[in-house]
């Protein structure tokens, strides 16, 4: 049974510090993305990439975030300092071009 | 960009009713997608559905694309139907991009 793996599952920081969120799609999907998850935004997309290069990362706040793909069985997404504001569940899906994403169990992160 | 609203917001319902949400979409879509947000936080996908009509033993779902709307059928509602379902579209210039609508959340009582 084929599933988007993300680790950390639950991370709890404090503002200034470095967080690393990790990203296993399935096999032999070719895009990956990251959305991010609030009560007052909903789920909205912050990067994404096809066979590992980035497409779009216009969700980002540029300063702080920065997303990765070092291989095709990793992505990461990094927040360095991070803020309370950051506080989120973060999200990591695959899918294969334009077909069906799915998601990751998620990292809920606190940042306090 | 693209805009989906879905309806109604919440729902509440005794066990064993059925349910049909609705969800509209301003442009042409390449993929919509209808999601089941359980009380753990979990997406589960319940339908890949751009066009025509599809079924899954209590669910079924319609997409008729022309109109801009879909709709997600929910029969013989169980408990465990209770959390959030979300429809997210992907319009033809978003490479991908799933824009998510704001939610129903299902609240099934026994």
């Amino acid at each position: 049974d084929a599933r988007v793996t993300q680790t950390p599952r639950h991370k709890v920081t404090e503002m200034g510090q470095e967080v690393t969120m990790r990203c296993q799609p399935i096999l032999g999907h070719n895009t990956v993305f990251w959305y991010r998850q609030t009560m007052m935004q909903g789920l909205e997309l912050l990067a994404y990439f096809r066979n590992r290069a980035p497409l779009d990362d216009s969700g980002m706040p540029k300063d702080r975030f920065s997303a990765e793909m070092p291989d095709a069985t990793l992505a990461t997404l990094k927040i360095q300092p991070s803020e309370p504001r950051d506080s989120a569940v973060y999200f990591c899906a695959s899918g294969y071009r334009e077909d069906t994403q799915y998601f990751g169990p998620g990292t809920r992160l606190t940042v306090l | 960009g693209i805009q989906v609203e879905q309806s109604p917001p919440d729902l509440i319902l005794q066990e064993g009713a059925n349910s049909t949400l609705r969800c509209n979409f301003s442009d042409s879509v390449n993929n919509l997608q209808w999601f089941h947000q359980n009380p753990w936080g979990q997406l589960i996908n319940l339908f890949y559905i751009p066009s025509g009509t599809k079924q899954n033993g209590r669910l079924s779902a319609t997409t008729v694309a022309t109109e801009r709307y879909s709709l997600l059928y929910i029969s013989s509602s169980q408990t465990t139907d209770s959390g959030v379902y979300f429809c997210a579209v992907v319009s033809g210039t978003s490479y991908g991009k799933l824009t998510f609508g704001q939610g129903t959340i299902l609240t099934v009582h026994p």
